[in-house]
């Protein structure tokens, strides 16, 4: 069964600090891996998706993730955090062509000035 | 105007009562889900929808039913809301065609009394 794990719920940085959200995965198969972003009182916006093509994906808002296989990871990261980061982040792997999508807990992403 | 849509956004019942929860979509997609979001627990799939003859159960089913009445209205009901059901309902489209991604409507805020 797929699982996702973000390990931690709570992350503060400062205004132009770099920023990293940790994701690993447990998938029996070559996952399609997303980050999603949510800002309050507002949906889910895609930030970028790995469906085996390139390890290192770019997304927007200057956000990126690297899938490393060897460690079941799918870490973001960006290299600057800015006001608008502040949201929550949700990693999701998904099987099949979209039959079934797992999410995982989310991590609240605070910015300080 | 936004894609994906759902009414009401925000709704507050008692227990006992039915409730239905919509969604409509114009990007012309065969998917659809229904999601529930509760603190701490990411997004939780209700069922799911590959097309108008095709509905499934996902992870958290038990207390809920849903319509897909044509490919872009697929509505969620309680039929006899319970305290516990009290949560953030999404509703999101796929195309396997485009890779996976999910449209996420805006959310409807429950609460059950």
């Amino acid at each position: 069964a797929q699982s996702v794990t973000q390990l931690d719920s709570h992350v503060s940085v400062s205004e132009g600090t770099p920023v990293l959200l940790r994701c690993n995965y447990s998938s029996s198969y070559s996952p399609s891996l997303f980050w999603y972003v949510q800002h309050p009182n507002k949906g889910l916006q895609l930030l970028l998706k790995y469906t085996s093509a390139a390890t290192l994906v770019k997304g927007i808002n200057g956000f990126e993730a690297e899938f490393k296989k060897s460690e079941t990871s799918f870490h973001l990261t960006k290299p600057s955090a800015h006001m608008s980061d502040a949201a929550e982040y949700f990693c999701v792997v998904t099987l099949d062509y979209g039959q079934n999508f797992v999410f995982g807990p989310g991590t609240r992403l605070s910015v300080l000035p | 105007d936004a894609d994906v849509t759902q009414t009401p956004r925000n709704r507050i019942t008692k227990t006992g009562k039915r409730i239905m929860l919509e969604c409509s979509q114009t990007k012309g997609h065969d998917r659809m889900y229904w999601y529930r979001q509760d603190p701490g627990l990411g997004l939780r799939l209700i069922y799911y929808s590959f097309d108008v003859k095709d509905i499934n159960k996902g992870e958290i089913s038990d207390g809920y039913s849903v319509s897909r009445q044509a490919q872009a209205k697929f509505s969620l009901s309680l039929e006899s809301a319970i305290p516990n059901q009290t949560a953030l309902y999404f509703c999101a489209t796929s195309d396997p065609i485009g890779g996976d991604e999910q449209f996420f409507g805006p959310g409807t805020r429950l609460t059950v009394l």
